[in-house]
């Protein structure tokens, strides 16, 4: 299975503090992508990295690469209430695209 | 300029019963993905559909389950002889070609065997 792996499994941190997720896949990818669900909802597309890249700031939000150790990690600066939810890693390989397990985030105010 | 709309949003079905899952891609989307989430756990590919075709379906279960995406209307994700196993959510993602790289993802219908 290509599916991705995030880590930690569940995360609470203080608003105001950075929360930092991080996703582990298997395959070759042509690019890493991170989506946020809140409970009960569909997925919402965060940000896109491209194999090629090595790093992607939107926001608060800061992606990193590294295709070598075939992991990627997605870093919240500034979180806050707002913030909490899942948050999955998804590697498109072709015509599927793989999600990860999820990072349950709570922001506590 | 509506997203992507699923039906029925919550769907209870009896075991042995059919449960049948509507998805109206994005407009001007002509892919379209479905993946199933149990609780707590992530999403798991299923099938990934063009209009009139079938393009993977290797994350259906061989049988039971059916999907497909006509030249008109909503894509259809079948379900016969719901088992409680068959209890999830059922998510639906389009696109608006191969490689577009982003999915749009639906709301989500969330099914229930008794």
């Amino acid at each position: 299975s290509q599916q991705g792996e995030e880590d930690p499994q569940a995360l609470s941190i203080q608003e105001g503090e950075n929360a930092t997720m991080n996703c582990s896949y298997k395959t070759s990818i042509n690019n890493l992508q991170w989506y946020r669900q809140n409970s009960g909802r569909g997925l919402v597309h965060l940000i896109l990295i491209r194999s090629n890249e090595r790093e992607k700031h939107s926001g608060r939000l800061r992606v990193t690469l590294d295709t070598s150790k075939k992991s990627s990690s997605l870093l919240i600066t500034a979180s806050r209430a707002a913030d909490t939810a899942s948050y999955f890693c998804a590697t498109d390989a072709g015509n599927q695209f793989y999600f990860g397990t999820g990072t349950s985030l709570t922001v506590i105010p | 300029n509506a997203g992507v709309m699923q039906n029925p949003r919550h769907l209870v079905r009896r075991r042995g019963q059919e449960a049948r899952l509507r998805c109206s891609p994005m407009k001007g989307h002509s892919h379209v993905y479905w993946y199933r989430q149990l609780p707590e756990e992530g999403l798991k590919f299923m099938v990934y559909l063009q209009k009139e075709n079938i393009i993977d379906e290797s994350g259906m279960p061989k049988e039971r389950f059916s999907a497909e995406f006509p030249k008109e209307g909503p894509s259809i994700l079948r379900i016969q002889q719901v088992v409680r196993g068959d209890s999830a959510a059922y998510f639906c993602a389009s696109s608006p070609r191969n490689g577009a790289n982003v999915l749009t993802f639906g709301a989500g219908s969330r099914l229930t065997v008794l």
